[in-house]
């Protein structure tokens, strides 16, 4: 059972906006630094955004980062087919002393 | 180009051990603390362990905790997981994951595509 709650899925029309919530607490979220990842159905987890609103070299700017507190939020805007794929979040929890992913989410392209 | 690629699933029986290994390059892997994820057939990514560049930092899943040891060569730009004790819980495919420099085990930046570990009799 994953420490990080996450929404089981959102779904919007192709070119509006849609945004996953990450949910979590003071010894994961709310003292540390929160990643997300794209798993396209059959591959491995790719990195989108680090540090709570960084973007790796290559990934397009449709995708943000932000972090309030103890919840995070990832934002994709002008939705692709493409973006069809399951988001987690993730981040170092204090107290585990082990990384945390969230339950995920599926983005549907409707 | 980094690449990580994994080897050493397949199927145990319960109560078997098994060895996973992951070949690291195009990066200076003593530098870089490494990971282990795994992921259950049509369920969400589990982190399982990570080790610091230099070893001295072992860090483990409540839920592996006692079975699973992991452990790097740095001469051979490899990282290993021991599993000992395994359930049929553990069936899952197994990444290894490179982390952000400095000791961190977040920001896996990149993955490698896993070896599936399975657990039956």
């Amino acid at each position: 059972q994953s420490v990080l709650t996450q929404p089981p899925s959102v779904s919007a029309a192709p070119g509006l906006r849609v945004t996953i919530s990450c949910s979590g607490s003071s010894p994961n979220i709310g003292n540390n630094f929160v990643s997300w990842y794209q798993q396209l159905p059959g591959t491995a987890p790719k990195l989108l955004i680090y540090e709570n609103n960084k973007r790796p070299s290559g990934i397009p700017d449709r995708f943000s980062g932000s972090k309030s507190g103890t919840s995070a939020t990832l934002g994709i805007t002008g939705l692709q087919t493409g973006d069809e794929a399951d988001y987690y979040c993730g981040t170092w929890d204090s107290s585990l002393r082990a990384e945390v992913f969230g339950t995920g989410t599926k983005v549907t392209v409707l | 180009e980094v690449q990580l690629v994994e080897s050493g699933g397949g199927l145990v029986q319960p109560g078997g051990s098994q060895r996973l290994s992951c070949a690291a390059s195009g990066f200076t892997f003593s530098d870089y603390a490494m990971s282990w994820v795994r992921q259950a057939p049509g369920e969400g990514l589990e982190w399982v362990s990570g080790i610091s560049g230099s070893s001295d930092g072992t860090f483990y899943a409540d839920s592996v905790k006692g079975r699973f040891t992991i452990s790097r060569d740095n001469s051979k730009n490899t990282l290993y997981l021991q599993m000992n004790s395994l359930r049929a819980e553990d069936t899952a495919l197994y990444y290894c994951a490179k982390g952000a420099g400095g000791g961190s085990y977040s920001e896996l930046g990149y993955w490698g595509q896993g070896t599936l570990v399975t657990v039956s009799s």
